[in-house]
């Protein structure tokens, strides 16, 4: 099976833009995370999908938003953009309502100017 | 609240050494603990389970519920454990969100 995929890989911004990111989880996997990577605050929770609902969200501010479709696929969408938005964007699928592994994706780096 | 402490933000050992990477979580439920590692230029992925209790790469994790830790061990270490270790809990029935401690990266020197 295909790994999880996300797209774009690098992104480049500039503050008071918005950006989306997707994340294509593994085949069969109805569970979506996103997570928020930064070298200062380390792996923090953005929020979690299952079956198009958002079940669970993080301690981020309300720019920060999601969805889930049909299909799995899940995209993030952060809005007006601050310096400090700039981190790795992690998504993770699971085939599990709760519990269990999570499968990562590689991430998507966001920069932000 | 959940939360998750690694103590060490860095750790190095000589080839062949016991590596011991600590562990305290708080949680006031029954949680299920993991160890996730990043090797470079990888991407992240499950090395342990406490729940599953096996040994994977020579790496054991043992739930201290008392003490409220989950220590990663091992007893030789190889050069291809150099890598970026997490713990991480998860807790929330019905949820799949994991909180992480900050990681520790481990250095095995030849």
């Amino acid at each position: 099976k295909a790994g999880v995929t996300q797209t774009p890989r690098y992104l480049i911004k500039t503050r008071g833009q918005q950006v989306t990111l997707s994340c294509s989880p593994i085949s069969g996997h109805r569970s979506v995370s996103w997570y928020q990577q930064t070298p200062g605050q380390g792996l923090q929770f953005l929020f979690e999908y299952f079956s198009e609902t958002q079940r669970n969200k993080g301690n981020f501010p309300g720019r920060f938003s999601g969805r889930q479709f049909s299909n799995s696929r899940s995209e993030m969408n952060v809005s007006t953009l601050e310096l400090g938005d700039s981190a790795l964007y992690l998504c993770a699928s699971s085939p599990r309502t709760s519990g269990g592994e999570q499968f990562f994706g590689p991430g998507t780096r966001l920069t932000v100017l | 609240a959940q939360r998750v402490t690694q103590p060490e933000k860095l750790l190095s050992v000589f080839k062949g050494a016991p590596v011991e990477l600590k562990c305290n979580y708080s949680y006031s439920g029954s949680p299920e603990l993991f160890w996730y590692v990043q090797y470079s230029r990888q991407r992240l992925q499950l090395l342990l389970r406490h729940i599953s209790r096996e040994s994977i790469k020579g790496f054991t994790a043992d739930l201290n519920k008392g003490e409220t830790s989950f220590h990663l061990k091992k007893p030789f270490a190889q050069e291809e454990d150099s890598a970026m270790y997490y713990c991480a809990l998860s807790g929330l029935q019905g949820a799949q969100k994991l909180v992480f401690g900050q990681g520790t990266r481990l250095t095995i020197n030849p």
